[in-house]
């Protein structure tokens, strides 16, 4: 079946301009997590839903990131006036449910570009 | 102090080794274990679950120690394949499985 897609795979952008990375999670699975991965780094967490609701939003780095799921599916995450630190891979994951040892299905990730 | 700590590597070493990987961990609160690997410029994937009996898939063997907050993965006969980037990932179980992920060890299996 299909698996977390995300778009779009890579995108180069203006310093202060806004980017929306989009992630389509597997059909059914109510648990959907953003995380960032800086070259060399491990995965930062940044937002997790449970349905459209975001209970933990806490890994947002700043105002200027937001995040949104609509239909308990489909999410968007927003950077507006984007910096050169928020250069980064952007990897989405769901999983059926946000319980333990209940594994987390990543896409392959939007890798941003800020010049 | 980092909440996963490894040893980045990177470990090179010839087929049909054994190798071990450690990683500890620093919230007591931890209650879910995993082993993910990570190919370059790939996504994660699960590897394994570890259990607190330890537990074994094939040539991978994992262990925990709670009391010292210490994981473990140990790789048999490694294969060419088996060259990629082992992320430790606890979890924490705050309503949900919150991941925490190590930075990984790469590990370079040469013929």
């Amino acid at each position: 079946g299909a698996g977390v897609s995300q778009s779009p795979s890579n995108k180069v952008t203006e310093k202060g301009k806004d980017v929306e990375l989009r992630c389509d999670p597997i059909s059914g699975h109510t648990a959907l997590y953003w995380y960032r991965q800086s070259l060399g780094q491990g995965l930062e967490f940044l937002i997790y839903f449970q349905g459209n609701s975001a209970p933990d939003k806490s890994g947002l780095p700043s105002d200027r990131f937001s995040a949104e799921r609509t239909g308990g599916s489909v999410s968007t995450l927003t950077i507006q006036r984007t910096q050169q630190e928020d250069s980064a891979v952007y990897l989405c994951a769901s999983s059926t449910t946000g319980t333990n040892y209940n594994e987390q299905f990543f896409g392959p990730g939007t890798r941003l570009t800020v010049l | 102090r980092k909440e996963v700590e490894q040893d980045p590597g990177p470990f090179n070493v010839p087929e049909g080794a054994t190798v071990a990987f450690n990683c500890t961990y620093s919230n007591s609160a931890s209650q879910s274990f995993f082993w993910y690997r990570q190919d370059c410029r790939k996504e994660p994937k699960l590897l394994m679950s570890v259990y607190s009996s330890g537990n074994e898939d094939g040539r991978f063997t994992a262990q925990l120690n709670r009391a010292s907050q210490y994981i473990s993965l140990l790789i048999r006969d490694s294969k060419l394949s088996d060259s990629a980037t082992y992320l430790c990932v606890p979890s924490l179980s705050g309503g949900y499985n919150k991941l925490i992920f190590g930075a990984g060890t790469r590990l370079a299996v040469h013929p």
